[in-house]
């Protein structure tokens, strides 16, 4: 069975620029968070949603980071404008149950901003 | 708020030695609790979780941790390490009354000796 899928897996980018982060969660799972893990601040949930719903966007730094997730296959995340710190790796998972629901994670994407 | 802490950023053991990752987290409701595990270069990978019932948690490749509600900790033990175990290792909580916004804990990068 394919698991989450994340694309791209490694993007570099210039200050400024817009990036898109995509997220395929595994067939029939009704919940979706976004990671980003750093080496300074570790693993930080940035927003989960349930049945496409946004349930919790508390983590997301700041106005330039935007999440959505139009149908239960996709999810992106945006960064507007872009900037270094936001080199990090983003992980998107998925989870079948909501409360207690193991969540599987995708092998991230590795971003890079000069 | 919930939170975690991990003692010891790094673990360094032999082949066939005990591992003991130590983890306590502080949670004002009863939690459910995880260690997931991260090889390099990969995702987030679930090893064992507690929800309810019977606090010695048996998980994946021969791993196991006990939830000790009176010393707020669930380590993480094997009895004999494998080269294949090298890999860091995250303990999360979660809280059973709302939704499944896991904190992670900063990880235990586990080496192994030949």
């Amino acid at each position: 069975d394919a698991g989450v899928i994340q694309s791209p897996r490694h993007e570099v980018t210039e200050m400024g620029q817009e990036v898109t982060l995509r997220c395929k969660p595994i067939s029939g799972h009704n919940s979706l968070f976004w990671y980003r893990q750093t080496m300074m601040r570790g693993l930080e949930l940035l927003i989960y949603f349930n049945n496409n719903v946004p349930i919790d966007d508390s983590g997301m730094p700041e106005d330039r980071f935007s999440a959505k997730m139009p149908n239960a296959s996709f999810s992106t995340l945006k960064i507007q404008p872009s900037e270094p710190r936001d080199s990090a790796v983003y992980f998107c998972a998925s989870s079948l149950e909501l409360v207690s629901g193991t969540q599987y994670f995708g092998p991230g994407t590795r971003l890079l901003v000069l | 708020a919930q939170s975690v802490t991990q003692l010891g950023s790094h673990v360094s053991v032999s082949e066939g030695a005990l591992v003991l990752l130590r983890c306590n987290y502080s949670s004002s409701v009863p939690p459910y609790l995880f260690w997931y595990v991260q090889y390099p270069n990969q995702g987030l990978q679930l090893l064992l979780k507690y929800t309810t019932g019977a606090t010695l948690v048996k998980g994946i490749n021969g791993f196991e941790a006990e939830f000790k509600k009176s010393e707020t900790s669930f380590h993480l033990t094997k009895p004999s390490a494998h080269m294949s175990d090298a890999a860091e290792y995250f303990c999360a909580v979660s809280d059973q009354k709302g939704a499944q916004k896991l904190v992670f804990g900063q990880g235990t990068r586990l080496t192994i000796n030949p």
